[in-house]
């Protein structure tokens, strides 16, 4: 079964908008980590947070974790064309699970 | 720094024969899995290893084995490819976790695998 769910499947909004990315585990964690996929290519890190963090911010990217609804969501602020891609968050320890992705669509 | 590399990029077989997909990392990464995608299934885990001569089974493992003989490989093998091993293979890297803390994984650019 897949620890990472994320929701919604497919979101399409206008560039300078903000996008938000939600993704639910099942089990207790040690990190839930977010991850790009442009099409045709593999998966690109884009943040970590550990289950003892709440918020963790890395540029235009804001991550918060609700260990108690086991929930996390990604923010994008300000987005931009060049952010259209699939979004992954995988939960676990060292061995992360996936879920099926956020398809985010920016819109020039 | 090559990061981690899969091979071939493409490859197309028939029912009933092996093969080999390669992926070799130069990160010194202790941690090493492999991946399949699938269109509305995300990716699941094939295999996974911790370490030289320490592998074990992900959620999807059946027809596929794993080998790690070294620290920069983990070959998949296909012992007798079928139609549903159609798929996106995607080799994965990550540091050790000898301090109990965590890190990012990095990703090979995928082996398009289509089985006829």
């Amino acid at each position: 079964s897949q620890q990472g769910e994320e929701d919604p499947q497919a979101l399409s909004i206008q560039e300078g908008e903000n996008a938000t990315m939600n993704c639910s585990y099942k089990t207790s964690i040690n990190n839930l980590q977010w991850y790009r996929q442009n099409s045709g290519r593999g998966l690109v890190h884009l943040i970590l947070i550990r289950s003892n963090e709440r918020e963790k911010h890395s540029g235009r990217l804001r991550v918060t974790l609700d260990t108690s609804k086991k929930s996390s969501s990604l923010l994008i602020t300000a987005s931009r064309a060049a952010d259209t891609a699939s979004y992954f968050c995988g939960a676990g320890s060292y061995q992360l699970t996936f879920g099926k992705g956020t398809k985010l669509s920016v819109i020039p | 720094n090559a990061g981690v590399t899969q091979t071939p990029k493409f490859q197309v077989l028939k029912t009933g024969q092996s093969m080999t997909l390669q992926c070799a990392q130069d990160m010194n990464h202790e941690y090493m899995s492999w991946y399949r995608q699938d269109p509305g299934m995300g990716l699941r885990l094939i295999h996974y290893s911790v370490g030289a001569g320490i592998t074990d089974q992900g959620e999807v493992p059946n027809g596929y084995n794993v080998s790690r003989s070294t620290t920069e490989d983990f070959p998949l093998r296909l012992l007798s490819a079928a139609p549903s091993q159609t798929s996106v293979y995607f080799c994965a890297s990550s540091r050790a976790l000898n301090s109990g803390d965590s890190y990012g994984y990095t990703f090979g650019s995928g082996t398009r695998l289509t089985v006829v």
